[in-house]
């Protein structure tokens, strides 16, 4: 699997956007970039994945680069309930190992997101 | 419905114990995960079951035993733990298949103290 790098920490104001990075420069052609985010305490929830072009959705707006190497997460109007550890991982989609294992999750150690008043 | 149940919430359980924890989901999800999580780091893939055969152990102590009796149910069976083996315990689960439709789905975890 290959690896991701999110810098540790962050802040962001209330209301402003915020934008999470995160780096897979060797990530290959059949693995999709996911990001999960955690509130203290309760367990991980799915916010979005893509492969190469832009995604968006209720939640979050996800930009791929061209290359692939790396991502950025965009919370488009930051509340305080934002305010979590977010985790940038990369996943295989290849069928049989998917069959075979699940198409398990492995994560890094994630950005910890906090949103001022 | 995304939901995957997880009980007890919360367990306290001293070393010469037996216990369980119990995991739930009515999703039709063929995989099924355990996961470990240590106060301020990251959850920890423990074991995946995909269509009730267990497929993945990660080095996984035997005092931990993973049952999936059914495509729904996926119990951890607990003896002889250690109070290093504190820690929040998250199940999750999948549909098979290829993204965008195998997303994995996380229950709110047990809590578990070995005293």
């Amino acid at each position: 699997d290959a690896k991701t790098t999110q810098p540790t920490s962050m802040d962001c104001a209330e209301g402003r956007a915020a934008n999470l990075p995160c780096n897979h420069s060797t990530i290959s052609g059949n693995e999709y970039v996911y990001w999960y985010r955690q509130i203290h305490s309760q367990g991980p929830q799915y916010i979005i994945h893509g492969l190469k072009n832009n995604e968006t959705n209720e939640m979050a707006s996800l930009i791929i680069t061209e290359d692939r190497k790396s991502s950025t997460l965009i919370l488009p109007h930051a509340t305080l309930r934002d305010t979590a550890v977010y985790y940038c991982i990369v996943r295989v989609a290849d069928l049989i190992m998917i069959y075979n294992q699940g198409g398990k999750l492995i994560f890094g150690q994630g950005t910890e997101l906090s949103v001022k008043p | 419905d995304t939901e995957v149940t997880q009980t007890p919430k919360h367990l306290v359980m001293g070393m010469t114990n037996k216990k369980s924890l119990k995991c739930e989901q009515h999703m039709g999800h063929r995989a099924m995960y355990w996961y470990k999580q240590k106060a301020k780091k990251p959850p920890e893939l423990m074991f995946v079951y995909s269509y009730e055969k267990l497929s993945i152990n990660e080095s996984v102590p035997s005092r931990f035993s993973p049952e999936c009796p059914n495509s729904s149910l996926l119990n951890l069976h607990l003896h002889a733990l250690q109070p290093e083996d504190s820690a929040l315990y998250l199940c999750a689960s999948s549909p098979q298949g290829r993204p965008p439709g195998n997303t994995i789905y996380f229950g709110e975890g047990s809590w578990l103290t070995v005293v």
